[in-house]
């Protein structure tokens, strides 16, 4: 079993839909959360991070988390095609250093006008 | 606030080359961190720094990757020798706390 898993995508939605990006993860221990967006031939860029369980709401995002499940969801409300890019999971390594993620390969997002 | 600094932005060699990457980390970050980002997956840690000291380099290839990050700032990444698998975007990021600022990456292509 991978450690973060995310479907690569494409995922396509229209312009004003809601988009729902989803991860899963391996180890149990794992504490910190966070989604990246990562434009075409752009660095990842820290769009939200969630520690409990529950909803983070930030703007349009939502990050959900259900622990027992191991299961991390970032929704995107009122998409735009500016939103079109690829959104990357990342979970902390239990065990290791307190930086140490381990990343999803992605989901790549694209937002029709 | 200048955001993460590398250098150079492409770098082209063939395999057995050897290959420099430059990186300055936002003022004042203790942690500095080198990823590797294969085209098509999510970046994968190769080293961790905090200020001077190494924290973790577990999945650093040892054998012909090393880093150093003397004075606990710049920080260089050095492949000697290439192979064609090492062909990916190297990302350079620093921190304060659990987030994470990417610089630019470097794209490097081994022929």
């Amino acid at each position: 079993q991978k450690e973060v898993e995310q479907n690569s995508g494409p995922l396509s939605v229209p312009e004003g839909a809601i988009a729902s990006l989803n991860c899963t993860y391996s180890d149990r221990g794992s504490q910190s959360f966070f989604w990246y967006r990562q434009y075409s031939g752009k660095s990842p860029e820290l769009i939200m991070s969630i520690y409990s369980n529950g909803d983070k709401e930030d703007g349009r995002f939502t990050a959900q988390l259900n622990k027992a499940s191991q299961y991390v969801s970032l929704l995107i409300r009122d998409s735009q095609p500016s939103d079109s890019a690829t959104y990357l999971c990342a979970v902390n390594k239990s065990g290791g250093s307190q930086g140490n993620l381990i990343f999803g390969k992605g989901t790549k997002l694209s937002v029709k006008p | 606030e200048a955001g993460v600094a590398q250098s150079p932005r492409y770098k082209i060699i063939e395999k057995r080359q050897s290959v420099a990457f430059w990186c300055n980390p936002i003022s004042g970050h203790a942690t500095l961190y080198w990823y590797q980002q294969i085209l098509g997956q999510g970046p994968k840690l190769l080293i961790q720094f905090q200020n001077n000291g190494v924290v973790d380099d577990s999945q650093l290839p040892k054998d012909r990757f090393s880093a150093e990050r003397l004075k606990g700032v710049d920080s260089t990444l050095k492949i000697q020798p290439a192979k064609l698998e090492d062909s990916a975007v190297y990302l350079c990021a620093s921190s304060l706390s659990l987030v994470k600022y990417f610089g630019p990456g470097t794209r490097l292509t081994v022929l």
